[in-house]
């Protein structure tokens, strides 16, 4: 079955510094990728995916990820995080091609940033 | 922009009762899901939908779930008989194909006494 691993359950950076939260996935194929971000209270909102081509991508936020079909990773990146960022981050993933659309998700990392 | 909206956002019921969660989704859209949030654990996928019918559920979406399209705008999730353990946030989510990306609704808090 595949899973999606965030070994961080919590980050804590200061603001103006770089941020990396990491995502591995177990799949037989190379799936659909995603990142959400669930502030408090809120709903989950996509950040970014990436589907296939340059595995470099960008998303809202000034937020990006980097897809490494070597290891497997999915990882999230900013150059400068704002207090705003703090929230919750999921990494996510669901079979490309045809068949089932589940997305699985990772259990997320917590993201606090400090002033 | 277009989203997903989710009523109410927060549902209290006693154990045993029925509920019924519902959702817009994006207008165009035509695959519809449920998910859910335990407290500190992951989202979890419970159902898909389109064309009407249910094309793929998981194992925690048992006898006691089901969902329906009533009209052209709204998708419900019903529980016919809550249990504790049915307590989570719930979210809605939607897209326009398989290949695309799912919108995701505020969620509706269950809490089930």
């Amino acid at each position: 079955a595949q899973s999606v691993t965030q070994p961080d359950i919590h980050i804590t950076v200061s603001e103006g510094a770089s941020l990396e939260l990491r995502c591995n996935y177990s799949y037989g194929a190379t799936p659909y990728l995603f990142w959400y971000v669930q502030s408090p209270g809120q709903g989950l909102q996509l950040l970014l995916k990436y589907f296939s081509g340059d595995t470099l991508v960008q998303g809202i936020k000034g937020f990006e990820a980097e897809f490494k079909r070597s290891q497997s990773s999915f990882n999230l990146r900013k150059p400068s995080v704002h207090w705003s960022d703090a929230a919750e981050y999921f990494c996510a993933v669901v079979p490309s091609g045809a068949g089932s659309y589940q997305l699985t998700f990772g259990k997320g990392t917590k993201l606090s940033v400090i002033p | 922009e277009p989203e997903v909206t989710q009523t109410p956002s927060h549902q209290v019921t006693q154990m045993g009762q029925e509920v019924i969660l519902r959702c817009v989704p994006i207008s165009n859209h035509l695959y519809f899901y449920w998910y859910r949030q335990i407290l500190g654990q992951k989202v979890e996928f419970l159902v898909s939908f389109y064309n009407n019918e249910i094309s793929e559920k998981s194992e925690i979406f048992d006898d006691q779930f089901s969902v329906e399209r009533p009209d052209g705008s709204n998708f419900t999730l019903k529980i016919r008989s809550t249990k504790l353990e049915d307590s989570a946030m719930y979210f809605c989510a939607s897209s326009g194909s398989r290949n695309t990306e799912a919108f995701f609704g505020q969620g509706t808090r269950l809490t089930v006494v």
